[in-house]
């Protein structure tokens, strides 16, 4: 399958806890992206990288999230202090470069926060 | 402020029937106009992308139709199947930006038996 991968699918973590999704775009993408989406609404953009650089952060991605290209491949989202209002599906998607592409997303981390 | 408005918030049709669902957008100028269809549980799937100069685009039973005077794109699904019962989400490219998109909340549409 060459589509984009994400792992887990679910998390059940207590609040307060650290928790990291792992996402691997289609190989030939150099752009990654991460989004949330709640429950009834469209995803909410996080963050944007083009190969290894992180070239943009909303401001939804509080301190307490962090996101890694390290090698320009695979990427890591990390929550730390989990908090009950993190819940909801965390959706990678990639890209090529160029204006207009089309974003491929993966189905998705989906995190409960107990 | 950009938005991007859908209507209905939810939608029932009987299997074989066609359905229209309609998008309103502020955002101006943009490069282009997708929508994209999203089932339970699962990441959104591309299924048409209209640039600013085009009237209509189709996939096979799914129509796209772009107004860029009155700033609303419409989503036809003609002779429904079960397998259509999902959200349908508007996504507008600003062109100030090459990458971040303006989301809708998405349409849900359930085909009954």
């Amino acid at each position: 399958d060459t589509g984009v991968s994400q792992d887990p699918r679910h998390k059940i973590t207590k609040r307060g806890q650290n928790v990291t999704f792992r996402c691997d775009p289609i190989s030939e993408h150099n752009r990654l992206y991460w989004y949330r989406q709640t429950l009834g609404q469209g995803p909410e953009f996080l963050t944007y990288f083009q190969n290894e650089a992180q070239l943009e952060k909303s401001r939804l991605l509080s301190d307490r999230f962090s996101a890694e290209r390290p090698k320009g491949s695979f990427s890591t989202l990390e929550i730390q202090r989990t908090e009950q209002g993190d819940s909801a599906m965390y959706l990678c998607a990639s890209s090529p470069s160029g204006s207009g592409e089309t974003q491929y997303f993966g189905p998705g981390t989906r995190l409960l926060v107990l | 402020k950009n938005q991007v408005e859908q209507s209905p918030q939810s939608l029932i049709i009987l299997e074989g029937k066609n359905c229209t669902l309609q998008c309103n957008y502020t955002v101006s100028p943009f490069s282009n106009l997708r929508w994209y269809k999203q089932d339970t549980g699962r990441g959104p799937v591309s299924l048409t992308i209209m640039t600013f100069s085009e009237n209509t685009k189709s996939n096979g039973r799914y129509t796209a139709t772009l107004d860029a005077d009155t700033k609303q794109s419409s989503l036809h699904i003609t002779a429904s199947q079960l397998s259509d019962s999902a959200s349908y989400i508007c996504v507008v490219s600003p062109i100030r930006s090459n990458y971040q998109l303006i989301w809708g909340a998405g349409t849900k549409l359930i085909i009954k038996p």
